[in-house]
């Protein structure tokens, strides 16, 4: 089982509406996790991080966490067109000091 | 401002030639980290280091090789490339135990005709 999951395929949401992102991962010893947004031909940025259980807000963004279910989502609220990416998430390797990343998720906001 | 620089931008080579890819950071970085990333695949660690001289496999070695001579330099080999190793590569550092701050380079296009 690879260790970072993200299966869905390109997401299209119109202007103004919330995009979902979903990512599962297999190491549970796993504690911390964070989304990266990858525009084109750019490299990756972070926008959010989260290590407890929960939700996580930051301006438009909310990280959502499930330990016991073994996945972590982004919610983006508001969507405009500026959030056309890629989102990456991205969970440091227990016991490691490196990061597994998913293949990533595109998001097309539509004006 | 932090910097992670990756001293080519686009490079075309032929098949079987021998590949060097640089990347500096500026920022006294323990952690030195070489990605690949292709479409429909994400980012797939190559190699990665935690101290100068230092070196671990990750994920996809197979064909590269790389060299940490100073701490601030981690360099990529492919010792003779192939077609299928056209592709994104991305350098990245991080403080020694702080991988949540992991700092990109602006990535390097390699195609191998």
């Amino acid at each position: 089982q690879k260790e970072v999951e993200q299966n869905s395929g390109p997401l299209s949401v119109p202007e103004g509406a919330i995009a979902s992102l979903n990512c599962t991962y297999s190491d549970r010893g796993s504690q911390s996790f964070f989304w990266y947004r990858q525009y084109s031909g750019k490299s990756p940025e972070l926008i959010m991080f989260i290590y407890s259980n929960g939700d996580k807000e930051d301006g438009r963004f909310t990280a959502q966490l499930n330990k016991a279910s073994q996945y972590v989502s982004l919610l983006i609220r508001d969507s405009q067109p500026s959030d056309s990416a890629t989102y990456l998430c991205a969970v440091r390797i227990y016991g490691n000091n490196r990061l597994a990343f998913g293949k990533g998720n595109q998001v097309v906001v539509i004006p | 401002d932090v910097k992670v620089t990756q001293s080519s931008r686009y490079l075309v080579k032929r098949t079987g030639e021998k590949v060097f890819l640089e990347c500096v950071q500026d920022m006294d970085h323990e952690n030195m980290f070489w990605y690949r990333q292709d479409p429909g695949l994400g980012l797939r660690l190559i190699y990665f280091s935690y101290d100068v001289k230092m070196k671990e496999k990750g994920d996809i070695p197979e064909g590269y090789s790389v060299s940490r001579e100073k701490k601030e330099r981690f360099s990529l080999i492919l010792e003779s490339a192939s077609t299928n190793q056209t592709s994104m590569y991305l350098c990245a550092s991080s403080p020694r135990d702080r991988v949540n701050t992991i700092y990109f380079g602006e990535g390097s296009w390699l195609t191998v005709v």
